[in-house]
């Protein structure tokens, strides 16, 4: 079947404008994450949502990020107002039912440029 | 906090050396671990995990990982490396029991292997 899929795959933006970037997870599959990974680093957890409710936003670096998932599938995380500092490699997963050591599958990503 | 160090950054080898690649984490409970690769151009895939039991671990394509829990390490081998094997390599931890599901992840490892 389908992977996950992101959509922007990139995206280029001005200071101070809003981004919306939006996954696409594994049918079926009831977790989903957003890893955030600047170049030369590991990826960064940013947030995670069972079904439509979100279970742990501790990564988020700011009010100005946040992220929804209202049918317990798509999900959007929108970055507000966006500095340069937000450029990165926006990683979303998923992961089926389960325990919580079960792979998560990662999508392409969205490379986040902001000028 | 917890932390995961990836002791190489980047590692060349010739075809048939063996590879070692160091994982060590910081955190005295309860871990999941896990190596993700990132072929150039694709996503990044689980290689393998471990969760509990036996701490010598296989993964696919001939990769294993030992657990050693005195040590806080959990390093990738494989015996005789393929030119396919050229990737970034990421080390992964899952910290605590219950239900938390957020990675800590190392910067990466990128190995380049020369034909």
């Amino acid at each position: 079947g389908a992977g996950v899929s992101q959509s922007p795959r990139y995206k280029v933006t001005k200071r101070g404008q809003d981004v919306a970037l939006r996954c696409d997870p594994i049918s079926g599959h009831v977790s989903l994450y957003w890893y955030r990974q600047a170049l030369g680093q590991g990826p960064e957890f940013l947030t995670y949502f069972n079904y439509e409710a979100q279970q742990d936003k501790s990564g988020l670096p700011n009010d100005r990020f946040s992220a929804e998932r209202p049918e317990g599938s798509i999900s959007t995380l929108t970055i507000q107002r966006t500095e340069q500092r937000d450029s990165a490699m926006y990683r979303c997963a998923s992961s089926p039912r389960g325990r919580e050591y079960n792979e998560q599958f990662f999508g392409p990503g969205t490379r986040l440029t902001v000028l | 906090a917890q932390s995961v160090s990836q002791h190489n950054h980047h590692v060349i080898l010739s075809e048939a050396a063996s590879l070692e690649l160091g994982c060590n984490y910081s955190y005295g409970g309860t871990v999941n671990l896990f190596w993700y690769v990132q072929y150039p151009g694709q996503h990044l895939q689980l290689l393998l995990k471990y969760f509990s039991g036996d701490p010598l671990v296989k993964g696919i394509k001939g990769f294993e990982a030992e657990f050693i829990k005195s040590k806080f390490s959990f390093n990738l081998r494989k015996p005789s490396v393929q030119w396919s094997d050229t990737a970034e390599y990421f080390c992964a931890v899952r910290a605590g029991a219950g239900n938390n599901r957020k990675l800590i992840w190392g910067l990466g490892t990128s190995l380049a292997v020369n034909p």
